[in-house]
């Protein structure tokens, strides 16, 4: 049982197709993360939220856009892909600094395949 | 930010034999964390690292930071099925943990 829930949790998507990931954390948690993984690759960081605000954006191609409405809700809006952004997309959560290295609570993926 | 390299990329044991995991930096680390992630699931966080020469032991699993808090371990004995997963460290100066490339366990009954 995760605290951080996201949908859907497959996605096939065409390069022409918009769609939006969500995710949704219920532990009170005041940061957000998007993190990709992709097979025989280490998990990329995209991007981070913390109370709200943008505060990381690892170069990201701006065919992903990020949205945090509050602390408890972030999407990962998604239009004209390629074929190489095929991938399990990670959301995660954590308690914002302060309180030393935080540890993540991930939920279970978005598995995308751009077609 | 702080890079990590993790060793080895890929681990095939015999159930029943040992198993180890390194993480190595450069740069002295404020702490270290550990995940697991099973196939097809996602990482869930195992434990953190903080103090030089820390030991942290759960069950079969034992988590050690160096004296020096430049590189870490995870040592599981005595593996089990139940073990098969991607062992990642991470480790960040910040809230926003960098992740290591990951040790698949591979476990042959």
């Amino acid at each position: 049982e995760t605290g951080v829930t996201q949908t859907p949790r497959h996605l096939v998507m065409g390069m022409t197709n918009k769609k939006s990931l969500k995710c949704e954390q219920h532990l009170g948690h005041n940061a957000m993360y998007w993190y990709k993984q992709s097979a025989k690759k280490p998990l990329e960081l995209m991007f981070v939220y913390s109370l709200e605000e943008r505060v990381e954006n690892n170069s990201v191609p701006s065919r992903f856009s990020p949205e945090c409405p509050n602390s408890s809700h972030l999407f990962l809006h998604l239009h004209t892909l390629q074929p190489e952004d095929s991938a399990l997309y990670l959301c995660a959560s954590s308690q914002t600094p302060g309180q030393g290295n935080s540890p993540l609570h991930f939920g279970n993926g978005t598995r995308l395949t751009v077609t | 930010g702080q890079q990590v390299m993790q060793i080895p990329q890929y681990q095939h044991v015999q159930e029943g034999e040992d198993f180890t995991t390194y993480c190595n930096s450069s740069t002295t680390l404020s702490n270290i964390q550990w995940y697991k992630q099973r196939p097809g699931g996602h990482p869930v966080f195992l434990i953190q690292l903080v103090k030089s020469g820390e030991v942290k032991k759960q069950k079969r699993l034992t988590f050690q930071f160096g004296e020096a808090k430049k590189n870490s371990s995870l040592h599981i004995t005595a593996t089990q099925t139940t073990d098969v997963g991607t062992y990642f460290c991470a480790v960040g100066g910040s809230y926003i943990p960098t992740f290591g490339r990951g040790t698949s366990l591979i476990v042959h009954p």
